[in-house]
């Protein structure tokens, strides 16, 4: 597969157990926040979504959660599991949507 | 399988040359997306198409440009390539015209430039 991002920044978790990921961002005009999930050699695929109306959303096993005093988003992924190993990305939108930017990642190892 | 399509999986040219990366959408999707992956820079925005108009243009270079056609079929073009330039490059699509409308992204094409 892929290598996407040989340095990241690694998170190593036993399966079962929950995980989360970090993300600071840097625009406080910024309105709607991203997570997404890539696969080695594979594209990146939405996870879930958050407006900067809100400060938690939940979806299957993940929930968002957005702190905007301190410009902070979190994934967190409940009963964590080998499928989960990925590169995650968050990204957020700004300038009335017509700027749109990537964190640098976060490496999930599920260990057995 | 996303349902976006990209062509070619792997592309290998030398500096100074020209290519063109080509995207399907997904049936039904009018917005068409463009991103560079590069170990260097992270994931990029490079440009935004919305039903053959452009919409949103982020880090592109002067040297690349795309367009797309009223089949909805998209087209980056990278000229006067660099080493720099060797990524992968994904194409995405949604249904509407802003960020907020989930982006399926397809399986990238691999640029080498020798």
């Amino acid at each position: 597969g892929e290598s996407v991002g040989l340095h990241l920044p690694t998170l190593s978790v036993q399966e079962g157990d929950n995980s989360i990921i970090n993300c600071a961002y840097s625009n406080s005009a910024s309105d709607y926040f991203i997570w997404y999930k890539q696969e080695s050699g594979k594209g990146p695929q939405f996870i879930i979504d958050i407006r900067s109306n809100m400060d938690k959303r939940q979806g299957q096993r993940v929930t968002v959660l957005l702190n905007k005093t301190v410009k902070h988003l979190s994934l967190q992924i409940a009963a964590t599991q080998p499928g989960d190993s990925a590169v995650y990305f968050c990204a957020e939108t700004f300038n009335y949507g017509q700027n749109f930017v990537f964190g640098p990642g976060t490496r999930l190892s599920v260990l057995p | 399988d996303s349902g976006v399509t990209q062509t070619p999986k792997h592309l290998i040219t030398a500096t100074g040359q020209r290519v063109t990366l080509r995207c399907s959408p997904r049936s039904g999707d009018l917005s068409v997306y463009w991103y560079q992956q590069s170990l260097d820079q992270g994931l990029q925005f490079l440009i935004q198409y919305y039903n053959g108009e452009e919409r949103a243009k982020g880090n592109i270079l002067e040297r690349f440009s795309a367009q797309q056609f009223p089949d909805l079929h998209s087209e980056l073009n990278l000229s006067s390539l660099e080493l720099g330039d060797s990524a992968l490059y994904f194409c995405a699509s949604s249904v509407g015209q802003g960020f907020g409308y989930e982006q399926y992204f397809g399986p990238g094409t691999r640029l080498t430039v020798t």
